[in-house]
């Protein structure tokens, strides 16, 4: 069974410019989620999302992020206009959702961004 | 609100001797806890998970952790180890008891020496 898969894996990009990050969860998995760590933090929530629908998007840090999960299936994350703030790495991870023993949280390697 | 602290950002030992990872956790109630590793370009794996079925959780490669609530503890610990426990530790915590957003500590980076 494949894992949870994030691309690109690394993206370097300059102040001003726009990136999309991409993740495909677990095939099954309806439940979503991203987080982020910047440099010497902690790992943080962004957002959650349920199939297509936004659970919580409580962590997201600011209007120039938009998350995405058209048709329920992969979801994109994009930064415009990106700042020297955001570099840090993204994870993406999904669930196969409520319950005893769906509820655990499955993590891609991440996409570690740098803004010059 | 709940929260995590992990004790000790770098922790170093040689192959073969214990491993003790600490984590203290703040809940207004008895919290699922878990510990997550990340080894270098790998995602964040699940080591074990306490959900209040028993104290002594055991969890994949050796790794095992004791919830204390008199201490509000739940220290990561290994007998003895091995080159490839080499990678960071990540104590975790669900926001208000649920699973849907996770809470995690800063990150304990674990260095084996042979």
């Amino acid at each position: 069974e494949a894992g949870v898969t994030q691309f690109p894996s690394h993206s370097v990009i300059e102040k001003g410019q726009t990136v999309t990050l991409r993740c495909d969860p677990i095939s099954g998995h309806d439940n979503l989620y991203w987080y982020r760590r910047v440099m010497g933090k902690e790992i943080k929530f962004l957002l959650h999302f349920v199939k297509e629908s936004k659970q919580d998007e409580s962590g997201m840090p600011n209007n120039r992020f938009l998350a995405e999960r058209t048709g329920g299936t992969y979801s994109t994350l994009k930064v415009q206009p990106a700042e020297l703030e955001d570099s840090g790495v993204y994870f993406c991870a999904s669930s196969q959702g409520q319950g005893w023993g769906k509820n655990i949280q499955y993590f891609g390697a991440g996409t570690r961004l740098s803004v010059l | 609100a709940q929260s995590v602290t992990q004790l000790d950002s770098h922790v170093s030992v040689s192959e073969g001797t214990p491993v003790l990872l600490r984590c203290n956790y703040s809940s207004s109630y008895s919290p699922s806890l878990f510990w997550y590793v990340q080894h270098p370009n790998k995602g964040l794996q699940l080591l074990l998970k306490y959900t209040s079925a028993a104290t002594l959780v055991k969890g994949i490669n050796g790794f095992e952790a004791e919830f204390k609530k008199s201490e509000t503890s739940f220290h990561l610990t290994k007998p003895s180890a091995h080159m490839s426990d080499a990678a960071e530790y990540f104590c975790v915590v669900p926001f208000s008891g649920g699973y849907n957003k996770l809470i995690f500590g800063a990150g304990t980076r674990l260095a084996v020496h042979p």
